[in-house]
């Protein structure tokens, strides 16, 4: 079954520093996968999207994640990072097929942002 | 922009009452999706439909119905609720694709007292 592990639990960084969230899948063929963002009493937001072609894949707010077949990885990544940037960061990857896509979510990765 | 709605924010209801969570989008989606989000447990589908009238269990559907008589409309019943199902309920929807995300709504936090 499709899995998906983010193994930080939470991360601090401070502001201006660089970002590194980690992700990775399990999945027997070429995956579809999302970042998404939850600011605090929010619902999801899609930070970017992986289906294939180009393994660096740019999203919104500055954030880009690179896809590693070889690691079973897609790290989210921000060279510097802003106060505002302070979420819960999910990563997902689809299952099913047919009219039955379904979203298998890791269990976050909160970031706090020290000025 | 995809637009998703749930009806409250904050719901506070009593242990055995029966609670509707209503959510509404309006791109047209087919599927459409409820989760319930935990602490340290992440996202968990509870059902999902992918169709007027049709629904389909997801990973934790006990205690908890659906209804889709609308396309655009999806509305979660918990049945007769308990305080284990206090938690922040969320709704999705999304085209009947693999590689189209799935929108969110911004969450009903529930409370069973």
């Amino acid at each position: 079954a499709q899995s998906v592990t983010q193994p930080d639990i939470h991360i601090t960084v401070s502001e201006g520093a660089s970002l590194e969230l980690r992700c990775n899948y399990s999945y027997g063929a070429t995956p579809y996968l999302f970042w998404y963002v939850q600011s605090p009493g929010q619902g999801l937001q899609l930070l970017l999207k992986y289906f294939s072609g180009d393994t660096l894949v740019q999203g919104i707010k500055g954030f880009e994640a690179e896809f590693k077949r070889s690691q079973s990885s897609f790290n989210l990544r921000k060279p510097s990072v802003h106060w505002s940037d302070a979420a819960e960061y999910f990563c997902a990857v689809v299952r099913g097929g047919g009219s039955n896509y379904k979203l298998t979510f890791g269990k976050g990765t909160l970031l706090t942002v020290n000025p | 922009d995809v637009k998703v709605t749930q009806s409250s924010r904050y719901l506070v209801k009593r242990t055995g009452e029966k609670v509707f969570l209503e959510c509404v989008q309006d791109m047209d989606h087919e599927n459409m999706f409820w989760y319930r989000q935990d602490p340290g447990l992440g996202l968990r589908l509870i059902y999902f439909s992918y169709d007027v009238k049709m629904k389909e269990k997801g990973d934790i559907p006990e205690g908890y119905s659906v209804s889709r008589e609308k396309k655009e409309r999806f509305s979660l019943i918990l049945e007769s609720a308990s305080t284990n199902q206090t938690s922040m309920y969320l709704c999705a929807s999304s085209q009947q694709v693999g590689n189209q995300p799935q929108h969110f709504g911004d969450g009903t936090r529930l409370s069973i007292l």
